[in-house]
């Protein structure tokens, strides 16, 4: 079946950046995600990139895709505290019938 | 308005008792989802309606029973579960179930006791 693959631990200091990783092997792959989760919290949709895009940037937030090496990423600027949370990336394509498939989550973890 | 509410929040029942969760979504998605997700993993999908009709069902044991009476409705109905179904219930919408953007509620905390 089709698989995404992410770090598990992410930590960085306040005020640096931080770049998220994720691996996918769905070759019909269409739409690629990246999911915020806080503790106790339900998922909320950061962002999304079309897969015929090389990048998208909203505010802090910068989404690079290489679709030759089937690697997205998620890099946070100037990284908070508020900033702290599980992130999942999630892809959605053809061989999974459009359902997402998710990665396992990245803990991003802030040090002061 | 893009939210989808999930009651309760939080739920403890015994292995006896039937309950039912509840997702709402005013958006005007016709796709709604529900999800399991245990403690730090991704959440599974379970059901998947598209117009009001399942679509989706992926070999959720009969315990769960999904129901959608109308667009903007998801409930689930809980009956007979064990100790290892607790965990974070998560409703989801789209505006179709191969959409772009998939929005979810907080979740509702189930405990099986």
């Amino acid at each position: 079946g089709e698989d995404v693959e992410q770090s598990l631990f992410l930590s960085v200091r306040e005020g640096d950046s931080s770049v998220i990783n994720c691996t996918y092997t769905d070759s019909s792959s269409t739409y690629l995600y990246w999911y915020k989760q806080e503790p106790g919290a339900g998922l909320q949709l950061l962002t999304y990139i079309f897969s015929n895009m090389d990048m998208k940037q909203d505010q802090r937030l910068t989404v690079l895709l290489n679709k030759k090496d089937k690697h997205l990423s998620l890099r946070i600027a100037d990284t908070q505290t508020g900033d702290s949370a599980i992130y999942f990336c999630a892809e959605r394509g053809r061989d999974s019938n459009y359902q997402l498939i998710w990665g396992a989550g990245t803990k991003l973890i802030i040090k002061p | 308005d893009t939210e989808v509410t999930q009651t309760p929040k939080h739920l403890v029942m015994g292995m006896t008792n039937k309950k039912s969760l509840k997702c709402e979504q005013h958006m005007g998605h016709r796709a709604m989802y529900w999800y399991k997700q245990k403690a730090k993993k991704p959440p599974e999908l379970m059901f998947v309606y598209s117009y009001e009709k399942l679509s989706i069902n992926e070999s959720v044991p009969s315990r769960f029973s999904p129901e959608c009476p109308n667009s903007s409705l998801l409930n689930l109905h809980l009956h007979a579960l064990q100790p290892e179904d607790s965990a974070l219930y998560l409703c989801a919408s789209s505006q179709r179930d191969r959409n772009t953007e998939a929005f979810f509620g907080q979740g509702t905390r189930l405990t099986v006791v």
